[in-house]
């Protein structure tokens, strides 16, 4: 484990489910992320939060909503989803607040939506 | 905002070859440019990352250039193994902000 764990790793559900992802990191990072990657797409960034407050949504539809509880953990929402959402789902941490230094990702929600 | 074009989108290489791959970015702002390989099934992971006061940096057989004049820098692989196969991202960041605006990758394959 690298220091971010996301939970579950695999999820299916119907277009009418509600569902939540989870993130949690120990590393004392500020910030956090959700990604959405797809096949054959560049990783597009949906949510960013530095020190809990969010500081980014990349007009991400509603369907999806994110909450950061504190710097350790992070969720996204999910709620009346479409097939063309399924893709992997990868948080990610770094130290934030300005400095420099990479990200280092959690292993992803592969999310199935039927 | 920054735009990050990454190529080539696939790459194919014999045991003991090097490997290529070509990032650019347009914002001249971007200072920090790190690379992350992706395994099948598995997460991202750094493998090596360069700051813009900085031409070039090498690890191992890894190697990564940046020539800010010309926005653009590269992924150098040398004596290329079959466990290098892979996705490989780059990535470039203005550090103030720590947004990191990601490549569309290159899935490299190392023919034994």
């Amino acid at each position: 484990e690298t220091g971010v764990t996301q939970t579950p790793r695999h999820l299916v559900m119907g277009m009418t489910n509600k569902k939540s992802l989870k993130c949690e990191q120990h590393l004392g990072h500020n910030a956090m992320y959700w990604y959405k990657q797809s096949a054959k797409k560049p990783l597009e960034l949906m949510f960013v939060y530095n020190f809990k407050e969010q500081t980014e949504n990349n007009s991400v539809p509603s369907r999806f909503s994110p909450e950061c509880p504190n710097s350790s953990h992070l969720f996204l929402h999910l709620h009346t989803l479409q097939p063309e959402d399924s893709a992997l789902y990868l948080c990610a941490s770094s130290r934030g607040g300005g400095s420099r230094g990479g990200y280092t990702f959690g292993s992803g929600t592969r999310l199935t939506v039927v | 905002g920054e735009n990050v074009e990454q190529h080539p989108s696939t790459l194919s290489v014999q045991e003991g070859d090097s490997a290529v791959i070509k990032c650019t970015y347009s914002d001249s702002a971007s200072n920090y440019f790190p690379w992350y390989k992706q395994e099948l099934g598995k997460r991202p992971q750094l493998i090596i990352d360069i700051r813009s006061n900085v031409g070039e940096k090498k690890d191992q057989r890894i190697a990564v250039t940046l020539n800010k004049t010309a926005k653009h820098f590269s992924l150098h692989i040398t004596e290329t193994q079959p466990e290098d196969s892979a996705v490989y991202f780059c990535a470039a960041s203005n550090i103030p902000g720590n947004q990191f605006y990601f490549g569309t990758g290159t899935s490299l394959t190392v023919i034994p």
